[in-house]
């Protein structure tokens, strides 16, 4: 069993729609919670990090992070064809030298 | 506008002929990362320096070695690629190890392909 499952998609879903993205993990230990977007054939962008549980907007995303049930989400609101992209979500433990652990990401098609 | 760069963003080898990649930055991060991505899977970390400080993850293949000449440059060494070994090269970067706000910030990538 990996340590971070994601369901890798394609996730295909209508312009202005909301995306709904979610990560599953085994470990308790981890402490703070990322969602990086990557296009095709670039590196990962930082989209929102968060730190144990609860939520955090930022404009259109929406992270929620639920320790109890391992459980974290990314919803994006009002979806535009530009959020086409792969979400990889990735977990640390705040004093292990900062080592991520990635899910496989998700890929998300959003049609005009 | 600071950055994490990465050269070439597409390399081609052969089988077992050595080759080296390349990332700079221009964050004056002291933590530099070496991570490994096949299609459709996480990256993998291989490697990081905490300045000077190397550290190697335990399943890092003894192919892959590394090199920090200064902060701001950091090189991947594949000593004998085989096919395997054909991925997206990603170097990362940040500010520091033990603080949760000392995200990760990546640079393009390198595509490696071994012939």
């Amino acid at each position: 069993q990996k340590e971070v499952e994601q369901d890798p998609g394609p996730l295909s879903v209508p312009e202005g729609a909301i995306v709904s993205l979610n990560c599953t993990y085994s470990n308790s230990a981890f402490q703070y919670f990322m969602w990086y977007r990557q296009y095709s054939r670039k590196g990962p962008e930082l989209l929102m990090y968060t730190y144990s549980s609860g939520n955090k907007e930022d404009g259109r995303f929406t992270a929620q992070v639920d320790k109890s049930s391992k459980y974290i989400s990314l919803f994006i609101r009002d979806s535009q064809p530009s959020d086409s992209a792969t979400y990889l979500c990735a977990m640390g433990f705040g004093a292990a030298g900062n080592k991520l652990t990635f899910g496989g990401g998700t890929r998300v098609l959003v049609k005009p | 506008d600071a950055m994490v760069i990465q050269n070439p963003r597409y390399q081609v080898t052969q089988f077992g002929k050595p080759v080296t990649l390349s990332c700079s930055q221009t964050l004056n991060h002291n933590v530099m990362y070496w991570y490994q991505q096949k299609s459709s899977q996480a990256p993998k970390l291989l490697f990081h320096y905490y300045d000077k400080d190397f550290n190697n993850e335990a399943d890092t293949p003894d192919n892959f070695q590394s090199r920090r000449p200064n902060t701001s440059f950091c090189f991947l060494d594949i000593r004998s690629p085989g096919l395997g070994d054909a991925a997206m090269y990603l170097c990362a970067t940040s500010r520091g190890l033990t603080s949760v706000a000392d995200t990760q910030y990546f640079g393009p990538g390198t595509r490696l392909t071994v012939l």
